[in-house]
């Protein structure tokens, strides 16, 4: 998967818990975005990162929150807010910017019990 | 609004059969696109890409046309394996610009022995 690691593959979370989800890359890539897959569709932005300390906000923001303390890592916590969190989620990362094209982790599937 | 479908264009083919995937692209400014390849639970991975100096690329058993009159993009893979049943989703981005790829929702190839 291009260096880029997600864990775990498969998770479950409880009526209000919040849960994160782990991507980690070794590319040396400045820009690092997590996408939703749901199924028969696209893939939908949630967050994304340029730099080590900044974040943007995607398309389906609400009910997500992220971090990027370091430039191999960048967590995303689904929080007890996104009602509908089941779903296929993925990371990537880009070398430089926005605009080209990514590499994906495996994804991590993310169940409600 | 957004469309939802649970079910994704499907193309049937034969193993040895030549396949055509088409994708129409919404921005008439977008001049980079990527073609990604997704098998069943797993991330996306990169095939091909081409910018819009160019009106084809070739790649290894994959050729990807570009239309810009119409707006169409098409990924053309030769001696169709089975191996290559996944779906199928193009990306299109402005190069030098500010904004995040589009994904399309995808095309799912089945290849028969």
């Amino acid at each position: 998967d291009g260096g880029i690691t997600q864990s775990p593959k498969y998770l479950f979370r409880k009526e209000g818990q919040n849960v994160t989800l782990s991507c980690e890359q070794n590319l040396n890539h400045d820009a690092m975005y997590w996408y939703r897959q749901d199924p028969g569709q696209g893939l939908r932005l949630i967050y994304y990162s340029q730099i080590v300390n900044d974040f943007q906000k995607g398309d389906i923001a609400e009910g997500y929150s992220v971090s990027r303390e370091k430039k191999e890592s960048f967590p995303l916590t689904v929080t007890s807010a996104q009602k509908n969190p089941t779903a296929f989620y993925l990371c990537a990362s880009s070398y430089r910017g926005i605009n080209e094209k990514l590499f994906f982790g495996s994804g991590t599937q993310l169940s409600v019990l | 609004g957004e469309s939802v479908g649970l079910h994704l264009p499907t193309l049937s083919v034969q193993e040895g059969d030549n396949s055509i995937i088409n994708c129409a692209y919404s921005n008439s400014a977008s001049d980079y696109f990527i073609w990604y390849k997704q098998e069943s639970g797993k991330g996306p991975q990169f095939i091909i890409d081409i910018r819009s100096n160019m009106d084809k690329r070739q790649g290894q058993r994959v050729t990807v046309l570009l239309n810009k009159t119409v707006k169409h993009l098409s990924l053309q893979i030769a001696a169709t394996q089975p191996g290559d049943s996944a779906v199928y989703f193009c990306a299109e981005n402005i190069d030098s610009g500010y904004s995040t790829l589009t994904f399309g929702k995808g095309t799912m190839l089945l290849v028969s022995p």
